[in-house]
Parts: C-alpha cells; structure tokens; sequence
C-alpha cells in the first residue's frame, strides 16, 4: 500500500485569507502529481496535472508546485472565497497506471 | 463534461446477496478504476482495468471482482456482499499512460452508494 499523506485535515479561514495545503508522496517510482476538487454531493474534479520536478501550475487564484526529489507538493489559494469551499485531493501516479489518493484537505470559508 | 455513468446511483442490500455495479464511458478512455470513498479514508482503489480483460487488483481488492469485456463497460462485483462494504463507489477513466509518457487527468462518475443490511 502506498502512502499518500495531506495536510492538514480541515482548514478554516476567513474570507480573503490565502492558504495553502500540503501533499506527501514517494519519491520513487514517481510519475504524476494531480490535484483535485470535490465539491459536497459532486464527483472530484481536476484541477493540475504536474510531472516535471519543479512545475509550478496556476489557475485563477489557485497554484501548485512540485518537488519530486523530497516527495511533495503545495496547493495555494489566494484570497479564498466562499465557493472555495471544498475538499482537495491529491493523487499520486506511479510507474503502474494507478492513481493512490490522499484523505484530503477540507477548506471552509467563513464568509 | 466526461462521458462516464455509473449504474445503479443507490442501491441497499442485504447481506449474502452478490452485487454489480456498471461503469459506462463513451469517451474511449483505455483507463478504468473503482474506487471506495469512506470516512477517514478517503479514496482507495479497489480494482483498476488498463484494456479489454486486463484487470490488476488495488490496495482493498478483497471481496471484490471485476470484468471489462468492452472498452466502454467495467464492472464492479462484490460476490457476496458484507456490511463492511457499505461505502460510495466511484467510477474513474483516464487516458494517463505512463509506458507512453503522457499523464492526463482521471474523470469521474457521479458515485454509487451502497448500503448492505
């Protein structure tokens, strides 16, 4: 079993604040990184896909970056909003074409 | 949005009973994979599917059985089905390959929940 780690569990912030969450990963057999957001009563959505050591990704006010070498990644959320609010996976891809998720970061903003 | 549907959306059963659950894709994705969400856990993957017949287990296979004999259709079967395995079933495709050095994002079906009484 591999072992995907995030934190930390469940953030609260207040509207505006910038956050940001941490994935843990094997530095081996590394292939992908991917980022998630799942939304209460939906299915996750993708948010990055990240291979390369050093990737920096960014949408909108949300960005990620990749250290393979120390197996770890950082999500950040500039001025968090209210429809930020959501669970955020990451998933790790290895040589063998499966994904192994972490439990997750769930972030409530208060508006 | 991706073209995958899971089938049944919710079901309760009673324990002993064998259960199927349906994943259907239209997108031709060559990925497939079952996944149980539960509290605490997270995802865990059950069973993964890399083509037509090719299946390979996931880190709570256990009680659990696949088949994909279309591209389109990978199915879940818990043979005979415990309380244990009262969970929400997620469905996922992907085109990620890593042997063709490409890794796409996994699409998701919208969950089954299942309740063994």
């Amino acid at each position: 079993i591999l072992n995907v780690e995030q934190s930390p569990q469940s953030l609260h912030v207040q509207e505006g604040d910038s956050t940001n969450f941490t994935c843990s990963f094997p530095s081996s057999n590394f292939y992908a990184l991917h980022w998630y957001r799942w939304e209460t009563a939906k299915s996750p959505e993708a948010l990055f896909v990240m291979t390369l050591n050093g990737d920096e990704k960014k949408k909108g006010r949300i960005s990620a970056t990749l250290n393979t070498k120390e197996g770890y990644s950082y999500l950040y959320i500039k001025g968090s909003q209210p429809e930020d609010s959501a669970t955020y996976l990451c998933a790790f891809m290895g040589t063998g074409n499966q994904f192994y998720f972490g439990t997750g970061t769930s972030l409530t903003v208060i508006p | 949005d991706a073209g995958i549907t899971q089938s049944p959306r919710h079901k309760v059963t009673e324990t002993g009973t064998p259960v199927t659950l349906r994943c259907h894709q239209t997108e031709n994705h060559r990925y497939m994979y079952w996944y149980r969400q539960d509290p605490g856990h997270g995802l865990r993957l059950i069973h993964y599917s890399y083509g037509v017949k090719d299946t390979d287990k996931g880190e709570v296979s256990d009680g659990y059985s696949v088949s994909r004999s279309k591209t389109e259709d990978f199915l879940l079967t818990l043979e005979s089905a415990t309380s244990s395995q009262t969970s929400v079933y997620f469905c996922a495709i992907s085109e990620t390959a890593y042997t063709t050095g490409s890794s796409s994002e996994a699409f998701f079906g919208q969950g089954t929940r299942l309740t063994v009484v």
